[in-house]
């Protein structure tokens, strides 16, 4: 099984701030690498997939990168509605996978 | 309208079982990846099951053996019958579509509570 680790587990920041969450698999994933928002009593939301591509609806702010092992997170400039937990997600394997989570908090 | 209403969640003791089932309303579950993802009280997300549209179903290494999942076309619902429940099953239970590796619709979510 494919492990994800992701840092920082939790990261306080303020509005306008530009911040990067980083995730490591324990194997190669190629790009197969989502971003999932998650705020209190919600379900997820899909952000970003295929390590970089921005799912529709979802603010320029924030982009991906990576590819491999490696992959990071990037919100441009928070705004209030971003703060919130973050997890990213391989499929690169028959049975995915999420990291255990990023709270980004004020 | 695309909907994934689960039910059949509660409390139960260790060793017990419990059926969830997740009835599904806008796509055909038998042309889908459907999932089952748990999230323990305070943590993060465990990807727990998957069901290819194939019928091949994966299975994360503590729930095997104890955890099935399933589907009925006919009812368009997909099922996760869980044995030998334990303290550390509980948590929030949702169901989840995961079309090309991403999960793009999600069921509202069944707590499930495993306690003496």
């Amino acid at each position: 099984d494919i492990r994800m680790t992701q840092s920082p587990s939790t990261l306080s920041a303020s509005v306008g701030d530009r911040v990067t969450i980083t995730c490591r698999a324990s194997q190669s994933v190629s790009i197969w690498l989502a971003w999932y928002q998650q705020k209190p009593g919600k379900a997820p939301k899909v952000l970003i997939s295929k390590a970089s591509n921005l799912e529709s609806g979802v603010p320029s702010r924030f982009s991906g990168s990576g590819s491999g092992t490696d992959f990071t997170l990037t919100i441009s400039s928070l705004q209030r509605d971003d703060f919130a937990t973050y997890y990213c997600q391989q499929y690169h394997t028959h049975l995915y996978s999420f990291g255990q989570g990023t709270k980004l908090e004020i | 309208e695309v909907q994934l209403v689960e039910s059949g969640g509660g409390l139960i003791q260790p060793g017990g079982s419990l059926r969830l089932s997740c009835a599904v309303s806008g796509f055909s579950v038998s042309n889908n990846y459907m999932s089952w993802v748990r999230q323990a009280p305070g943590s993060g997300l465990e990807w727990v099951s998957i069901l290819y549209s194939s019928g091949s179903t994966y299975y994360i290494d503590s729930v095997k053996g104890r955890f099935t999942i399933s589907r009925d076309n006919s009812r368009n619902t997909v099922y996760l019958q869980m044995n030998s429940l334990r303290a550390g099953d509980t948590a929030v239970y949702y169901c989840a579509r995961s079309m090309n590796g991403i999960v793009d619709y999600w069921g509202q979510g069944a707590v499930v509570t495993v306690s003496s």
